[in-house]
């Protein structure tokens, strides 16, 4: 069965850097884009990055392009978000997603979550 | 951006009821929409691609509807393991875009 394991998370001040992984299993990983969505406390969903399953394309949100970079290491099946320069408003669990279509963007596993906390 | 509305943010029902929760999208998606389950404290889950297709696993109560720019996600005889948030999700461009949220509560 698909698993997404997400770690990383902690606590880090503003303007700090952090770098969040996800361990995937269950799926051939290099066959499949993969997303990074959030979720502020008592928050909605919000979409953060995509990667292509090859790493040849990356598609970010407004909030956090310049800031935060989405990779992967096909041979090690693990996805990355390294965010850098983060603000209170970066506060949130973020979830590893599998990308489910083979002709829409639909997100068809997620990840337990890791809470990333931005405070001083 | 896309911009995803959804309504109501709130419905308190009972068990049994039929539930219906729209969806408006900001331009034309054709049905490039998903509609997902969150409960408190887990990760989202996914119940209808491409508007209208079931996922895998997911009881045929759930059905979705619309293209274009208006949406429905409908609960025929809602359960209770079915009070949640429902959010749907624009999947035809990026930046992705999700809607507000939906919470169907126990009346």
């Amino acid at each position: 069965q698909v698993q997404l394991v997400e770690s990383g998370g902690g606590v880090v001040q503003p303007g700090g850097s952090l770098r969040l992984s996800c361990a995937a299993s269950g799926f051939t990983f290099r066959n499949y884009g993969m997303h990074w969505v959030r979720q502020a406390p008592g928050k909605g969903l919000e979409w953060v990055a995509f990667i292509r399953y090859d790493g040849s394309n990356k598609y970010y949100g407004d909030s956090v392009k310049g800031r935060f970079t989405i990779s992967r290491d096909n041979s090690k099946n693990t996805l990355y978000l390294q965010m850098s320069s983060l603000r209170p408003e970066d506060t949130a669990v973020y979830y590893c997603a599998k990308d489910g279509g083979a002709t829409d963007y639909r997100i068809d596993y997620w990840g337990q979550g890791t809470l990333v906390t931005v405070s001083s | 951006d896309i911009q995803m509305t959804q309504s109501p943010s709130s419905v308190s029902s009972s068990v049994g009821d039929r539930v219906t929760i729209t969806c408006r999208a900001s331009q034309d998606i054709s049905s490039w929409l998903a509609w997902y389950q969150q409960k408190p404290g887990k990760a989202p889950k996914l119940l209808i691609y491409a508007a209208s297709s079931l996922q895998t696993g997911v009881p045929s109560r759930f059905s979705g509807g619309g293209s274009g720019t208006d949406f429905t996600l409908t609960i025929s005889s809602l359960q209770p393991e079915d009070f949640a948030t429902y959010y749907c999700q624009q999947a035809n461009n990026f930046p992705l875009t999700f809607g507000g949220g939906t919470k169907v509560e126990i009346k």
